[in-house]
């Protein structure tokens, strides 16, 4: 089954760090890379960044440089978001995405069912 | 890359036709998707590359546009339909997306 499963629910203090889960099963984990994309209550979507499954290399949203970490675990298909010194605008479902054909131009035609993070002060 | 999306909202009956904007604050030559959204649910693609329908979705979408200026239509409203729809441009990171348009039940 072609799917990115995440992980579950997780309720931080301010200044805390998280990490988030993102397994992939039913299609070559290596081909595209991952991309997070973030969503605050009752808001927009936002991009985070993007990790290249092939050699791990990221590219990270300018706002959020310096706190957040994208990795990826080949052998287990699996990618990691660590987002460090939180904040309570950090509150947000946390999605990770990817897309499976070039055609695509990095749209994005599979995505994780979302991991809500609460950060509280 | 800004991208403006309108409405922000808009109430519409089940059959009619609708029909979202989406403007890029630079040319991004066809490099734009369009996602719905349902109530705790993660995005599902509808377009990309600015007209190109995905797998599965039904016809009744469809988009158009190049360089700024792009639209999203639904040509007959159907109950499932009701969301809010994204657009999101791909030309150049960061990946950025528009502010969205929730459709609701007239």
């Amino acid at each position: 089954q072609v799917q990115l499963v995440q992980s579950g629910v997780e309720v931080k203090k301010a200044g805390a760090s998280v990490r988030v889960s993102c397994k992939a099963s039913g299609y070559n984990f290596i081909t595209y890379g991952i991309s997070w994309v973030r969503q605050a209550p009752g808001q927009g979507l936002e991009w985070m960044g993007w990790i290249s499954n092939y050699n791990g290399k990221t590219n990270y949203a300018q706002k959020l440089q310096g706190r957040v970490t994208m990795t990826t675990d080949t052998p287990t298909s699996t990618a990691y978001m660590e987002l460090r010194s939180l904040k309570s605008d950090d509150t947000a479902v946390y999605f990770c995405a990817t897309r499976r054909s070039l055609a695509l131009r990095n749209a994005f035609d599979l995505w994780g069912q979302g991991t809500l993070v609460t950060v509280s002060s | 890359i800004q991208l403006t999306q309108s409405p922000s909202s808009l109430s519409a009956s089940v059959g009619d036709r609708v029909t979202i904007t989406c403007r890029a604050s630079q040319g991004i030559s066809s490099d734009l998707a369009w996602y719905q959204q349902k109530p705790g649910k993660a995005p599902q693609l509808l377009i990309y590359a600015a007209s190109t329908l995905q797998s599965g979705v039904p016809s009744r979408f469809s988009g158009s546009g190049s360089g700024t200026d792009f639209t999203l239509t639904i040509s007959s409203l159907k109950s499932e339909d009701f969301a809010t729809y994204y657009c999101q441009q791909v030309n150049s990171d960061p990946l950025t997306f528009g502010g969205g348009t929730k459709v609701e039940i007239k």
